[in-house]
């Protein structure tokens, strides 16, 4: 089956710096992608779709110029947090999908869980 | 928003089915109804999904009431490793519209 995986899985920074967040499709080549970031007890929240070489569409609330999102090539996207803070600590889950991959065809990777000190 | 209802807890023992409804009153006559399930701290895991007919495969079955206002996941024999939050989205048949995530059923399997 298609796999997505995330680097890191985990990762703990300091308040004001960046942490890049890697997502990647294994298998196949995924022309969205989609980030997600989910707050303890709290279901998945959609934060943006990324199409493979266009600039990313964000949500309601989300801010575009502190989470940069790059999908520059078919297997790969990234987030950028910018300047985090400690209320930024969620666990972020991408997903890929592509047109030919069967019904089901949203892939999740396995999440980032991210800790700002 | 979500377009669903579900319950927020289930308790079930296990090697029994295990039945998780969902209200879709809204469903549109494009929209799909998919079960994802996410296990504590991991990504969500695909399990079934369906129109209007019945499906299974090696997971799960899918039954969908005829007039597609509502549906049931049965786990049929569940297990300790079934315990998650099972959650029951509609969407359009389209790779490019994201899913869009309800509270979900956190479903407990108990020995």
């Amino acid at each position: 089956g298609a796999v997505v995986s995330q680097h890191p899985s985990r990762v703990i920074c300091k308040s004001g710096t960046s942490v890049k967040i890697e997502c990647r499709s294994l298998d196949f080549q995924a022309t969205t992608m989609f980030w997600y970031r989910q707050f303890p007890k709290q279901s998945l929240m959609l934060m943006a779709t990324s199409n493979e070489g266009s600039k990313a569409t964000y949500e309601q609330g989300v801010e575009k110029d502190k989470f940069l999102i790059n999908h520059a090539s078919l297997t790969l996207s990234t987030l950028t947090v910018t300047s985090a803070h400690p209320e930024d600590s969620s666990f972020y889950i991408c997903s890929a999908s592509s047109p030919g991959q069967g019904a089901y065809e949203q892939y999740f990777g396995p999440g980032t869980r991210l800790t700002v000190t | 928003d979500a377009k669903t209802t579900q319950p927020t807890s289930m308790d079930c023992a296990e090697g029994r089915a295990a039945n998780l409804p969902c209200n879709h009153s809204t469903i549109s006559g494009n929209e799909y109804v998919y079960w994802y399930r996410q296990i504590h701290s991991q990504g969500p895991q695909y399990i079934i999904h369906g129109l209007k007919n019945n499906e299974t495969n090696e997971m799960a079955s899918l039954i969908i009431t005829e007039d597609r206002k509502s549906s049931t996941l049965i786990l049929p024999h569940a297990t300790l490793r079934d315990t998650a939050v099972y959650y029951c989205i509609v969407r359009a048949y389209s790779g490019n519209t994201p899913l869009v995530f309800g509270k979900g059923t956190r479903l407990s399997v108990i020995a």
